[in-house]
């Protein structure tokens, strides 16, 4: 019962560099979601998805890209990255029932910007 | 815009005292209020729900309280115990959108 798995936990990019961080739910879940935790921030919303082929953006979409073109993926793309994306990113999934949003997360990958 | 404030933002309760949280919304559309309990180089997981048409809800030693017209809500750990020691959000939910608050670090000390 794996869950939401997130790839990888742990990454290092320089200024400029991009990189792709995979996560994938075994739940047939159709909603997914990536969160960026920073201190004291809580987490914020970059993207979501309501289903395969469907993306929306979040609170904090600038600098990052997504795609869903299954229901089990959901990777999320940053370009040309930035200090300031230095975080932890969480991925996460929930089955829509209405009124009701349990949200599953993934253990998190940590990001360092340098 | 914080459209979730949630305090205190640390908290330290002796072991077998009450823990609260506090948070409020100003959305009057969430319809969906969780609390989420997050250790230390976890994700957070959900630990209890409320909606907005009942006034508390218990499970276990944990408990919430909502106040609609307030548009506030808090989370009760009754008889803290050293393993609840956490990091806690309060969320709210409108259309499957999940906003947070800011978190609060709970230590819970022998």
């Amino acid at each position: 019962n794996a869950g939401v798995t997130q790839t990888p936990k742990f990454r290092i990019l320089k200024i400029g560099q991009s990189m792709t961080l995979q996560c994938a739910q075994d739940m047939n879940h159709n909603y997914m979601y990536w969160y960026r935790q920073d201190p004291g921030m809580g987490l914020k919303l970059i993207y979501y998805s309501v289903g395969a082929g469907i993306t929306d953006k979040g609170e904090v979409p600038n600098g990052y890209n997504v795609s869903r073109s299954t229901t089990e993926d959901f990777p999320l793309r940053l370009e040309l990255a930035a200090p300031s994306q230095t975080s932890v990113y969480f991925c996460a999934s929930s089955h829509s029932r209405t009124g009701v949003t349990e949200a599953f997360f993934g253990q998190g990958t940590r990001l360092t910007v340098v | 815009q914080q459209q979730v404030k949630q305090s205190p933002q640390s908290l330290i309760v002796q072991k077998g005292g009450i823990s609260i949280i506090n948070c409020a919304y100003e959305n009057t559309a969430f319809d969906y209020f969780p609390w989420y309990q997050q250790f230390p180089g976890k994700g957070p997981a959900l630990l209890i729900a409320i909606r907005p048409d009942v006034s508390e809800k218990k499970e276990g030693r944990f408990t919430i309280s909502f106040n609609k017209s307030a548009k506030q809500f808090s989370l009760h750990i009754m008889d803290s115990q050293p393993g609840d020691s956490a990091t806690y959000f309060c969320a709210a939910s409108y259309h499957e959108k999940l906003t947070f608050g800011t978190g609060t670090r709970l230590t819970i000390i022998p």
